[in-house]
């Protein structure tokens, strides 16, 4: 069955270190992968979009690697802040007939000052 | 801009009762999408407007559960009648036509909280 699996429920680490978070799928040949961050009572937010024939995309502190021999997305944020503690979420968009985007249940950041 | 608005933030309705969520996407936004996100589960699709007109609908999940989207513009979703599982955070989010690539980034709302007891 098709599965979106991110690394862990729970990531801390401590302010200005390098976070990584790790999104793995099954059974999806992915057009594009995206990530998104959420904060409790809000909704989703966009932050970078990588496509499949793409390796590595980065946004000022963020950088994202997608690895289709693997099946492996991972997100890095550089020099971590408090403020970027949230639920990190990564989403899935399959090259078949069904375009529609599929989460991860997210894993929430925890940046220790 | 203003960005995607949903209402109500939050409802609390008894089993068997009738609730309407609403949506008003970013303007021009010819793309509307619902989501949602049952406790501990990961945020599912459940359709997706283009325009008035539902272009994919495989994720609702019965037909308790009726969306519309008269004219284009807003959107509601109506739960009638709601049952205990189907508490939990309605997410709205609009996009604008496809990229030329195919790539389709989302504006989410800040989501409708449904409790059912």
């Amino acid at each position: 069955s098709q599965k979106i699996e991110q690394n862990s429920e729970a990531l801390n680490i401590q302010e200005g270190k390098t976070a990584t978070l790790t999104c793995n799928y099954t059974n999806y040949s992915p057009a594009y992968l995206q990530w998104y961050r959420q904060d409790p009572g809000r909704g989703p937010v966009f932050l970078l979009l990588i496509r499949e024939n793409e390796k590595e995309k980065r946004k000022e502190r963020l950088k994202v690697t997608f690895d289709t021999t693997l099946k492996q997305s991972l997100f890095h944020i550089t020099a971590s802040q408090p403020a970027d503690s949230a639920t990190y979420l990564c989403a899935l968009v399959s090259s078949g007939s069904a375009r529609q985007l599929t989460f991860g249940s997210g894993t929430q950041l925890t940046v220790l000052p | 801009e203003a960005g995607v608005t949903q209402f109500p933030s939050h409802s609390v309705i008894e089993k068997g009762q009738t609730v309407t969520l609403r949506c008003d996407p970013i303007s021009g936004h010819d793309n509307l999408y619902w989501y949602r996100r049952v406790m501990g589960k990961e945020i599912k699709f459940l359709l997706h407007f283009v325009k008035e007109s539902k272009q994919d609908e495989s994720g609702m999940p019965n037909n308790r559960f009726l969306a519309e989207r008269t004219g284009g513009t807003y959107s509601t979703l109506k739960v009638q009648p709601a049952e205990l599982e189907d508490s939990g955070v309605y997410f709205c989010a609009s996009s604008q036509s496809r990229l030329a690539s195919g790539a389709n980034v989302l504006t989410f709302g800040a989501g409708s909280r449904l409790t059912v007891l």
